[in-house]
């Protein structure tokens, strides 16, 4: 159980391209997703926190009009990196969670972005 | 400012043996702590959590100790098997926020 599928796991593209990442909770009911973001040799740095229907939270630092979220339902929330620059490459999670701060956050595999 | 600290990156045990990752914290405001497996071109894999009220939790092969006045966990993985070989991170949160912290993670290596 608590499977988190998140699409694509690689993207690679031009300079100025806006591009979409899914995450999606298969067998269960998210109460919020999270967003990370991970440099090399760094741990996963929180990005923004999503809960469904109501706007996402960023961290101190995200720009809200760069990194779009849309928490559309239960089970999915989407991540999208709008005109896209070499300084965004990046490796990118989700995760999901059921419930408050005391219940784990079950994370997708990542996508590697890589901008040309 | 890292709020959760896994010192001695890596870790090599033979198969059948404990493996024992360590966690320290600085934060006394984090109530809830979490014990994730990372193998490469994954994402982290839940594996065990206790809350601040126990110090002990079991599930399996793994136990999760802590002791909150030296704002110290551990992770106990017995009998250790060649599939444990992974990355292991240690996080935590509060109850003020949504934040997971994570440490950098210790890698595992079980020889078999």
């Amino acid at each position: 159980g608590a499977v988190v599928s998140q699409h694509p796991s690689r993207v690679i593209c031009k300079s100025g391209t806006s591009v979409k990442i899914e995450c999606r909770s298969l067998d269960f009911q998210a109460t919020t997703m999270f967003w990370y973001r991970q440099f090399p040799k760094q741990s996963l740095m929180l990005m923004a926190t999503s809960n469904e229907g109501s706007k996402a939270t960023y961290e101190q630092g995200v720009e809200k009009d760069k990194f779009l979220i849309n928490h559309a339902s239960l089970t999915l929330s989407t991540l999208t990196v709008t005109s896209a620059h070499p300084e965004d490459s990046s490796f990118y999670i989700c995760s999901a969670r059921v419930g408050s701060h005391n219940q784990p956050q079950h994370f997708g595999d990542g996508t590697r972005l890589s901008i040309l | 400012d890292q709020q959760v600290k896994q010192n001695s990156p890596s870790l090599s045990v033979q198969e059948g043996r404990i493996s024992i990752l360590n966690c320290d914290y600085t934060n006394s405001m984090f109530d809830y702590f979490l014990w994730y497996k990372k193998y490469p071109a994954e994402g982290p894999t839940f594996l065990i959590s206790i809350s601040s009220i126990k110090d002990k939790n079991e599930d399996g092969r793994f136990t999760v100790f802590l002791n909150k006045s030296a704002k110290h966990l551990s992770l106990h993985i017995v009998p250790s098997q060649p599939g444990d070989s992974a990355v292991y991170f240690c996080a935590a949160s509060d109850r003020g926020n949504n934040r997971l912290a994570f440490g950098k993670g210790n890698q595992v290596v079980v020889i078999p």
